[in-house]
């Protein structure tokens, strides 16, 4: 299986500062099938993008998502209060499906 | 408005057994492969299994084959999952799921576009 890696685990950034989050994998992921889900306590993770780079429905532009092969990054332009949360790449270009571990990026 | 509404969570002994129910809203169910994900607590995610649109195809993550069971009743809207030999490392938070993905040769791939709030599932003694 596909395991991911995603780093930092911790990010501590003030409102407004750029957001860079990095998922690493083990092996390349078919067709750049790979998303990002952001999670906020107690609540349900919510899809902010799919294929890499695609925005889902209503995610706010200063999102973004790139990269291929093993190497993708979510992007955050600049950050606002409602961003602070955890975030998780999946890969869903091989079975099983799978998760990295989690960024969490908190208010410095 | 689209929802997926869990239900079913609750406290059991190791050994035991579960069934987690999942309703749709807002959307025609009958048209989606469906999925379970899990969060143990202060973990990270986890693919539990999914379910073809007409039930005809199931798939499970090796740690669940044989001990759980996916299924779906188009006719009620409504997802399960069937538990049974629950152990501890089976203590998280369920999450229904809607699937958006493709086929190749080892099943469904897809990410999630639409989740339920999650049923909390215990097993201890």
């Amino acid at each position: 299986e596909i395991v991911l890696t995603q780093s930092p685990a911790t990010l501590s950034l003030s409102p407004g500062e750029r957001a860079t989050l990095s998922c690493g994998a083990s092996q390349s992921v078919s067709s750049s099938y790979l998303a990002w889900y952001q999670q906020k306590p107690g609540l349900a993770p919510r899809l902010l993008i799919y294929d890499a780079s695609s925005r889902a429905t209503g995610i706010p532009d200063r999102f973004s998502g790139s990269g291929s092969g093993t190497d993708f990054t979510l992007t955050i332009s600049r950050l606002e209060p409602e961003d602070f949360a955890v975030y998780y790449c999946q890969q869903y270009g091989s079975s099983p499906r799978t998760f990295g571990q989690g960024t969490k990026v908190e208010i410095k | 408005e689209v929802q997926l509404v869990e239900s079913g969570g609750g406290l059991v002994q190791p050994g035991g057994s579960l069934r987690l129910s999942c309703a749709a809203s807002g959307f025609t169910f009958s048209s989606y492969w469906m999925s379970w994900v899990r969060q143990a607590p202060g973990k990270g995610l986890e693919w539990v299994a999914n379910i073809k649109q007409d039930g005809s195809e199931k798939y499970y993550v090796d740690s669940v084959k044989g001990r759980f069971t996916i299924s779906r009743d188009n006719a009620k809207n409504s997802l399960y999952l069937q538990m049974n030999s629950l152990r501890a490392e089976d203590t998280a938070v369920y999450y229904c799921a809607r699937d958006l993905g493709y086929y190749d040769s080892s099943g469904y791939l897809a990410y999630m576009d639409v989740w339920g709030k999650g049923t909390t599932v215990t097993v201890s003694s």
